[in-house]
């Protein structure tokens, strides 16, 4: 089946803008996760979703946000971009809340590297 | 609080040595589950195994291992006779209860196999 797939992979943006990425999950996994990989803080835990329901959320600022849509697709958004937001973001889908074998393992997608200058 | 140590930065090895990565984690729950993931250089996290806080039990998968000890806090990974298709980056990831995405990662030990 058809991994988790994320877009853009690439994008560059400028201090200030905004940016949307976007992540389709593993088809019949309800549960998306969002992480951020830069060099300095490594791989942080931004927010997960379930059933269109934020579940739990890290520490980040509120420039950060997300959404989960009926299909369980997820878009993050962050607004008033940062030098430092720069950075891989990562996507992962699981069954987590879901009855079935093999639940809270995480599949992530390729990612979407953002770059701002 | 929740951590994860990988104390190696970087490993270097000729093809065909064994290699062990070690993780070391902290946490105050009864209930968690630690990962490990492998990390190409295409950025696709890759999952390689998950353990349970009540299963101590070694695990075997070809040429990798595993030894979780809770003793120590450890889940210590090991790849028998290396490959270089085994250069990556490989981290080590707890996560607290089985309801949960959320996913504490150590900062990584990057494997450089050298044939």
């Amino acid at each position: 089946k058809a991994g988790v797939t994320q877009t853009p992979r690439y994008l560059i943006k400028t201090r200030g803008q905004q940016v949307t990425l976007s992540c389709s999950p593993i088809s019949g996994h309800r549960s998306v996760s969002w992480y951020q990989q830069t060099p300095g803080q490594g791989l942080q835990f931004l927010f997960e979703y379930f059933s269109e329901t934020q579940r739990n959320k890290g520490n980040f600022p509120g420039r950060f946000s997300g959404r989960q849509f009926s299909n369980s697709r997820s878009e993050m958004n962050v607004s008033t971009l940062e030098l430092g937001d720069s950075a891989l973001y990562l996507c992962a889908s699981s069954a987590t809340g879901q009855a079935v074998s093999g639940a809270n393992v995480l599949t992530f997608g390729a990612g979407s590297r953002l770059t701002v200058l | 609080a929740q951590k994860v140590t990988q104390a190696q930065t970087e490993i270097s090895v000729v093809e065909k040595e064994d290699v062990t990565l070690d993780c070391v984690y902290e946490t105050r729950d009864t209930t968690y589950y630690l990962f490990w993931y492998k990390q190409p250089p295409s950025g696709e996290l890759v999952f390689l195994i998950r353990r349970n806080s009540f299963d101590e039990q070694n695990e075997i998968s070809g040429r990798y291992s595993w030894n979780f000890q809770k003793s120590t806090s450890s889940f210590n990974f090991t790849i028998t006779a290396s490959q270089v298709v085994d250069s990556a980056v490989y981290f080590c990831a707890l996560s607290e209860g089985y309801n949960t995405d959320k996913l504490i990662f150590g900062t990584g030990t990057r494997l450089q196999v050298f044939p």
